[in-house]
């Protein structure tokens, strides 16, 4: 089945130690999003890249970063996590603008 | 500014009875689309539902429907016969045609009592 993959599901680091979490995909879609989600509040919109051309919301810490080495894979890179960032980090895909297809997550504790 | 409102932090039903979770949203754009996504506790996103707005037809699937209403910018999702499994949140969300972001409501609990 096309899916959206997400690794680690669970990850736990040490503040100010980098971690970088990964997204691939097999939908061939051409859009691949980042989202932050605390608690049971609505997912946070990070980043997104439409091919490769990458696009960053505007209140998106500079600590966090992001590559797209093909159209399958995607990384979030946390350059140096703090307390707050522990959260879920969610990764969608999408063909266009159409409708976004999530991963089950990963899930960031900080120490 | 575009927003989405979800009026009910959190909703009982019984089992196989039916329930209807609101939400409304601002918007001055004529084409955008409308969802609804359910999370459950493994924090999943699954879509549950899409609705165009330049159609009239309201949206269903299986046991979930909306009772869209665009002139007063209201998009209710309704679940018959709810089941145990629909136990989530469920977030309304907004798209415009020419953006890709999602704008969420704040999501509504939805507990399903046995």
């Amino acid at each position: 089945d096309a899916m959206v993959i997400q690794n680690p599901r669970y990850q736990v680091t040490q503040f100010g130690k980098p971690v970088t979490l990964s997204c691939s995909q097999t939908l061939n879609h051409n859009v691949m999003y980042w989202y932050q989600q605390k608690s049971s509040q609505a997912p946070k919109l990070l980043f997104h890249y439409y091919d490769k051309d990458f696009n960053n919301e505007a209140d998106t810490p500079d600590n966090f970063q992001s590559r797209r080495p093909n159209t399958s894979f995607c990384f979030l890179d946390i350059r140096s996590p703090g307390l707050g960032d522990a959260a879920m980090y969610l990764c969608a895909t999408s063909r266009r603008r159409e409708t976004q297809y999530f991963g089950p997550g990963t899930r960031l504790l900080v120490l | 500014a575009q927003t989405v409102t979800q009026s009910q932090p959190e909703m009982s039903v019984q089992e196989a009875e039916t329930v209807t979770l609101s939400c409304t949203y601002d918007t001055s754009e004529s084409d955008y689309y409308l969802f609804w996504y359910k999370q459950p506790p493994s924090r999943q996103m699954i879509l549950v539902i899409r609705q165009e707005a330049y159609k009239q037809q309201n949206a269903t699937e299986n046991r979930f429907s909306v009772n869209f209403q665009k002139a007063a910018k209201s998009f209710s999702l309704k679940i018959s016969d709810s089941q145990l499994g629909d136990a989530a949140m469920y977030f309304c969300a907004y798209r415009w045609d020419s953006n890709y972001q999602l704008i969420w409501g704040a999501g509504t609990k939805l507990i399903i009592k046995p």
